[in-house]
Order: C-alpha cells, then structure tokens, then sequence
C-alpha cells in the first residue's frame, strides 16, 4: 500500500533529551513535512524539504533539527532546546507543483515525562 | 504565523443539517484546501480550489472562495454521524511548496 507511515505512535521523553520521529513514505513524492499541532489547535509548520538535500524552516523551527538524505525518508529529532515538546506531530508529503495537495500519517504523540 | 483563521470554532447540529464553515487568510493564494481529520489521527484531504475558481464541489461538499474578501467556505450537505471530525483550511502561495493551516472548526453531529 502507499502512503506515509510515521514511528512510533506514541513516545515519551525525560526532559533533557533529544528524540527522534521516523517519517517515510514510498508515494515518490519530492516535498514532505513536519507540523506541530497542540490540542484544539491548528498544525504549525516546523521544517519542510521541497528535495532531497534540501530543506528549509517554518515558523516554528526552533528546538528542532531534521535531515532529507533520501527521498523517502525525513526524520523530525526533537531536541533538548525545544522548551515545550509535549505535541501531537504530524509528517506530511506532496508532489511539488500540483497545488500542494498534501498526504499525511497518522501522527506520533510526544509526551516529556 | 497562522494564514487561516475559522469561523466558528466549533458547531454542533443535528443529523441531516447542512453544515457550514468559514475561512479568511490574509495574503495571496495559489489555492485553498480543506482537510478534514478525525480525532487522534492525520489529516486527508478533502478538496482543493485554485485562485481563479469561485466555487467547486465533490459530493457532498461545497466550497466557494471570494479573492476580494481573502475569505473560503465550506458547506457539508445532508450531515451524517460520520462527519463529525475537525475541519481545516490551507492556503497555498506562490512561488514556494509551503502549506500553512488555519485553527480549525470543530464539527458535531448529532444523531
């Protein structure tokens, strides 16, 4: 089947910590995401990669890093520097050029313990 | 920074009714896009109108889009209990893949 899959579903973190959120996807597609979202709110955007290699803040990008070494593949590491990292974070992608119609996983749920 | 902004933020109706939602942004758009997700889970798309198009429909979906008012609207007919999910708004500019969402309507049916 395609689509994207993100790991784990749930993670919990000790304060101080850096974690990693796996997000992979075989849709071929060349531009993914990362979004924040905190109950009852919107999705922030935190980094997005429009290639590989390649990959640029958004508006929230502050305490957290991510690398675009295959297509298929954009890991979220959430670091020690990121104040509030108890989110709900969403890992989407989309082909570049057809509007941005985007497909998304079913999210991973962080919690700092 | 958030570009959409909906309106209500939450809406409750009975099994049946139609349903409507709104959306204002501030900048220009490429397109506007709405998505629909269910509670704990990702978001899926729902249907995408571009800059030069007013209105477009998919089933049970309404959306129109005024470019004067920087403002979108969505409308579901004949609600079902199923519907019941949130319901978000995303622009897309030019010149970039970059897709920001807005707050989001909370929407329950009720059977």
């Amino acid at each position: 089947d395609g689509g994207i899959t993100q790991s784990p579903k749930y993670l919990f973190r000790k304060e101080g910590q850096n974690v990693t959120l796996s997000c992979e996807q075989n849709l071929n597609h060349d531009a993914m995401y990362w979004y924040r979202q905190d109950p009852g709110q919107g999705l922030r955007l935190i980094y997005y990669s429009q290639i590989v290699n390649d990959f640029q803040k958004g508006d929230i990008a502050e305490g957290y890093s991510v690398s675009r070494e295959k297509k298929e593949s954009f890991p979220l590491t959430v670091t020690s520097a990121q104040k509030n990292p108890t989110a709900f974070y969403l890992c989407a992608s989309s082909v570049p050029g057809t509007g941005t119609k985007a497909f998304f996983g079913q999210g991973t749920r962080l919690t700092v313990v | 920074s958030q570009q959409g902004e909906e309106d209500p933020q939450a809406l409750s109706i009975q099994e049946g009714e139609n349903a409507t939602m709104n959306c204002s942004y501030k900048t220009s758009i490429n397109n506007l896009q709405w998505y629909r997700q269910n509670s704990g889970r990702g978001l899926v798309h729902l249907i995408l109108i571009r800059s030069n198009e007013r209105e477009k429909h998919s089933g049970r979906l309404r959306v129109t889009l005024d470019t004067s008012k920087k403002s979108s609207s969505l409308l579901i007919t004949a609600s079902r209990a199923a519907d019941t999910a949130s319901y978000f708004c995303a622009t897309a500019n030019f010149g970039n893949e970059k897709l920001t969402f807005g707050t989001g309507t909370r929407l329950t049916i009720i059977p």
